[in-house]
């Protein structure tokens, strides 16, 4: 069964700062890796995702993540936060061939808090 | 552009009472339809999935039925609501499988 770590449930960082919230995964399989972020009282929206081809994706705000094969892990990365990415951000997979419809798995979510 | 609305925003309802909660999509055909909730530290989870009219696939025993009467209609009911069903429902759509999911702005339920 697939699932999914992170590592920190909380992260405070200074605004301007760089910032590292780190994901791991548990599969033996192929896998479609997602990070999701959720301000207070909303749904989640979809942040980046890797799905295959290269390792290293983007979003158009600033964030990235590098998919790590060997380690199992998918961390998000921004060099310089603003306050607005004060959020919750949560990592998810879902396991090629595991089931028909492509579960997908949270983990518990990290919360990042950028102070001024 | 695909939008997922769900309604209502907030609800409060007594222990014992019905529960009725709507998810549309517009803007795409087929998509596969799912039910979470997320309570306070416990992440999401899972509560159903469809991927067609009238097939509806449970994760989890509980209080909960959901049915999907059009295709991009999905709806979360209770005959008797419990306090343990407080919480954060959202609904996600996706393109078939292997996919990303989108949600949508999510139900705040409070059982009393």
């Amino acid at each position: 069964a697939q699932s999914v770590t992170q590592l920190d449930s909380q992260v405070p960082v200074f605004e301007e700062a760089p910032v590292e919230l780190r994901c791991n995964y548990s599969s033996s399989v192929s896998v479609y890796l997602f990070w999701y972020v959720q301000y207070p009282n909303q749904g989640l929206q979809l942040l980046l995702k890797y799905l295959s081809g290269s390792t290293l994706v983007e979003s158009i705000n600033g964030f990235e993540a590098e998919f790590n094969k060997s380690q199992t892990s998918f961390h998000l990365r921004k060099p310089s936060v603003h306050i607005s990415d004060t959020a919750e951000y949560f990592c998810a997979v879902i396991t090629a061939g595991g089931t028909s419809y492509g579960k997908l798995t949270f983990g518990q979510g990290t919360i990042l808090t950028v102070h001024p | 552009s695909q939008t997922i609305h769900q309604w209502p925003a907030t609800l409060v309802q007594p222990v014992g009472s019905p529960l009725s909660l709507e998810c549309t999509v517009e803007g795409t055909s087929n998509p596969n339809l799912y039910w979470y909730r997320q309570a306070a530290g416990r992440g999401l989870q899972l509560l159903f999935y469809s991927v067609g009219i009238g097939q509806i696939s449970s994760e989890v025993p509980q209080n909960l039925s959901a049915s999907r009467p059009q295709d991009r209609q999905f709806i979360l009911s209770s005959k008797k609501l419990l306090l343990s069903d407080s919480g954060f429902y959202l609904c996600a759509w996706s393109r078939g499988n292997y996919n990303e999911q989108f949600f949508g702005p999510g139900t705040r339920l409070t059982v009393l």
